[in-house]
């Protein structure tokens, strides 16, 4: 059975752009969170979609948007890019909350 | 969610065993205790999840105390291949669905040969 897959893999954008990074979860898994990990850093909870419903946000601004689509697919947009937003973002979808089953992550370099 | 204590980094040689503890004094009654492995540029991989007592799967052990305010995850004969940053979450552990996981600092084990 395939993982979680995440696209791009890599991504340069630049001050004040906008990005969508993407997300398949696993086949009959519900549940996609997205994280963004800075180097260094533990990941940190940026929201959760459960049955197209967002059911969870970290504390990040308006900036950051998500949706589910009715297969469960998940995208995660990044308007205004900041230089600070420069991170691994990464995807997992689960049956349970405490088991998440995590992508390889979308590379963001914002310059 | 409860915030949990871990050290930062830990060393150790090959074909040791390996316990890495964690802290999370105000783990709440229906909260689990799970324990994350991540490597370089990949994203956390799910290693072993428990409530109370010990729990052990083909990778690791997790020895929980009565009290619940602290968990060991237990490597046995670590290889070079362990090497990595590991992670301890509460949280609660339901079908809700409707959680998310907190990620402290993590510690990072490097294994030497």
């Amino acid at each position: 059975d395939a993982g979680v897959t995440q696209s791009p893999t890599h991504l340069i954008k630049t001050r004040g752009q906008q990005v969508t990074l993407r997300c398949s979860p696993i086949s009959g898994h519900k549940s996609v969170s997205w994280y963004q990990q800075v180097l260094g850093q533990g990941p940190q909870f940026i929201f959760q979609y459960y049955e197209k419903e967002e059911r969870g946000r970290g504390n990040f601004p308006d900036r950051f948007s998500a949706r589910q689509f009715p297969n469960y697919s998940s995208e995660l947009n990044v308007n205004a890019l900041l230089l600070g937003d420069s991170a691994l973002y990464l995807c997992a979808s689960s049956w349970t909350v405490n088991e998440q089953f995590f992508g390889p992550g979308t590379r963001l370099t914002v310059l | 969610l409860a915030k949990t204590t871990q050290p930062i980094s830990m060393d150790s040689y090959e074909g040791q065993e390996v316990n890495i503890t964690c802290s999370h004094n105000n783990i709440a009654t229906n909260d689990y205790i799970t324990w994350y492995q991540q490597f370089p540029s990949q994203g956390p991989r799910f290693i072993i999840q428990g409530y109370k007592t010990k729990v052990t799967n083909e990778v690791a052990s997790l020895f929980i105390p009565a009290d619940r305010k602290s968990s060991t995850l237990s490597l046995p004969r670590v290889s070079l291949s362990d090497t990595a940053v590991y992670y301890c979450l509460v949280g609660d552990g339901g079908s809700s669905n409707t959680g998310k996981l907190i990620f402290g600092q993590g510690t990072t084990l490097q294994v030497k040969p």
